[in-house]
């Protein structure tokens, strides 16, 4: 295991259709989060997880983004009925779970166009 | 909900000169991270500070917390080429004991003119 592994790397999907990502953290990692970035910004907090559990979900995020970590080891990230906005890389980072080391390891990405 | 701005967020510099990144946090931070992110690629974690006042140096980086714990700063003496890229701070809340949601900053992109 070598670092934090994202599928698939792109994805084109037509408007309005449903696309799912997956992300497989570093093992024994127990946090997990998701990210989007766009061109030129920062990676914005979509959510994050304690093991199975999801702590916490952006504001900004519509009810068409939903993640799940089921045994606490993988996580997908669906976005249902998509819209051009959504049009963004979305990073996966993974982080041990003791309180004096909190670095994120981040995967390589999905880069989503939605056409 | 909080927010973590830098300053500036574009710098380009001659090859062999100084540049600094600042970043403030709208809330007080348990602790700061320091994050690098080359074009095309994903960030890549830099350091960890905790302590109020804390300065850390990687060889030519400099990083700063303040002593409020509500920003931070990066210096880089005599950037070299392999500097290029974007740097983000990224913190957690102080007040969020036990959900340690990761708030990345705006980025300051740095450029090396040769």
């Amino acid at each position: 295991d070598t670092g934090v592994s994202q599928n698939p790397r792109h994805k084109i999907t037509k408007r309005g259709q449903n696309v799912t990502f997956r992300c497989d953290p570093i093992s024994e990692h127990n946090r997990l989060y998701w990210y989007r970035q766009t061109l030129g910004q920062g990676p914005e907090f979509l959510t994050y997880f304690q093991n199975e559990a999801q702590l916490e979900k952006s504001r900004l995020l519509s009810d068409r983004f939903s993640a799940e970590r089921p045994k606490g080891s993988f996580s997908t990230l669906e976005i249902q009925r998509t819209e051009q906005g959504d049009s963004a890389m979305y990073l996966c980072a993974s982080s041990p779970d003791y309180w004096a080391n909190t670095e994120a390891f981040f995967g390589q990405g999905t880069r989503l166009t939605v056409v | 909900g909080q927010q973590v701005m830098q300053i500036p967020q574009y710098q380009h510099v001659q090859e062999g000169e100084d540049f600094t990144t600042y970043c403030n946090s709208s809330t007080t931070l348990s602790n700061i991270q320091w994050y690098k992110q080359r074009p095309g690629g994903h960030p890549v974690f830099l350091i960890q500070l905790v302590k109020s006042g804390e300065v850390k140096k990687q060889k030519r980086l400099t990083f700063q917390f303040g002593e409020a714990k509500k920003n931070s700063s990066l210096h880089i003496t005599a950037t070299q080429t392999t500097d290029v890229g974007t740097y983000f701070c990224a913190g957690q809340e102080e007040s969020n004991f036990g959900n340690e949601k990761l708030t990345f900053g705006t980025g300051t992109r740095l450029t090396i003119i040769p």
